[in-house]
C-alpha cells in the first residue's frame, strides 16, 4: 500500500544552518506530495506542495522537489531561524485515495 | 475569514464513556476529513465525508462513527472509550474531493481517556 517514510528526529540545528529532512514515498499512480508544519501548540499548516514529477514547491524559504525517479520529496532550507522550530510532516495523496497518508513527523529545534 | 473550527479544544473522559467531537469547515468547503494523531506520530485517517456522504474510512473499529450535516459541519463519535483512544483529533476541510486541493486543519480536540 501507499506509504511515506521520513527521517527520524529530533533534529537540532544552530540558527542559519542548512536543513534537509528526507522523505521518500511508495504509491501507485501519480500522487500529490505535501509538507505540513505543526508549530508548538498549533494545528497543522500546509507548508508547500507539488502535484507532478519535477515540480518544486516553495514557501517561507523552504523548498522540496518531486523526484519520481527516486520517489523522494526532501525538504530543504538554506538558513534556518529559531522560528522554524516545529514538527514537519511529509504526506501524500494518491489519485484514487480519499485520504492523506503521513510520515511520522520530524521534530526540528533551532537554537540561537 | 474563519478557519476550520473544532470543539471542544480539550476534554477528559472515563473509559467506557462516549464522546462527540464537532467540526465546522471553512465556508464553501464541502469535504471534511477526520484524523487521529497520537503523541509523537503522524495523523491517521479515520473518515472522509463529501457532500454529506462517507467517501472513505480508515482502519478504525466500529466504535468510531461520523456524519456530515447539510451545512457541511461534521461530528465524530466514539463509543466505549479506551485508554488508547487518547489522542489529538484533527478535522480537515477541503473545497472538494480532488487530490490536488489543499487540506486546511483545525486546531484539534485533545481527548484524554482516564
Amino acid at each position: 500500500g501507499d506509504s511515506v517514510t521520513q527521517m527520524e528526529g529530533p533534529v537540532t540545528l544552530s540558527e542559519e544552518a542548512c536543513l534537509t529532512i528526507n522523505c521518500t514515498y511508495t504509491a501507485t499512480g501519480y500522487p500529490s506530495l505535501f509538507w505540513y508544519v505543526q508549530y508548538p501548540g498549533e494545528g497543522l499548516q500546509l507548508l508547500l506542495k507539488a502535484t507532478k514529477a519535477d515540480d518544486k514547491g516553495s514557501n517561507k524559504g523552504f523548498e522540496a522537489t518531486y523526484r519520481k525517479e527516486t520517489t523522494s520529496f526532501h525538504l530543504e532550507k538554506g538558513s534556518v531561524q529559531v522560528s522554524d522550530s516545529a514538527v514537519y510532516f511529509c504526506a501524500l495523496h494518491a489519485g484514487n485515495n480519499r485520504k492523506l497518508i503521513w510520515g511520522l513527523g520530524t521534530s526540528l529545534a533551532v537554537n540561537p | 475569514d474563519a478557519g476550520v473550527t473544532q470543539s471542544p479544544t480539550h476534554l477528559i473522559k472515563t473509559r467506557g464513556q462516549h464522546v462527540t467531537l464537532r467540526c465546522s469547515p471553512i465556508s464553501g468547503h464541502k469535504s471534511v476529513s477526520w484524523y487521529q494523531q497520537v503523541l509523537g506520530q503522524g495523523p491517521q485517517f479515520i473518515f472522509q465525508y463529501y457532500e454529506k456522504e462517507e467517501r472513505g474510512r480508515g482502519n478504525f473499529p466500529d466504535r468510531f462513527s461520523a456524519r456530515q450535516f447539510p451545512n457541511y459541519s461534521s461530528e465524530l463519535n466514539v463509543n466505549a472509550l479506551l485508554l488508547g483512544d487518547s489522542a489529538l483529533y484533527l478535522c480537515a476541510s477541503r473545497t472538494g474531493g480532488g487530490r490536488n486541493t489543499e487540506a486546511f486543519f483545525g486546531q484539534g480536540t485533545r481527548l484524554t481517556v482516564v
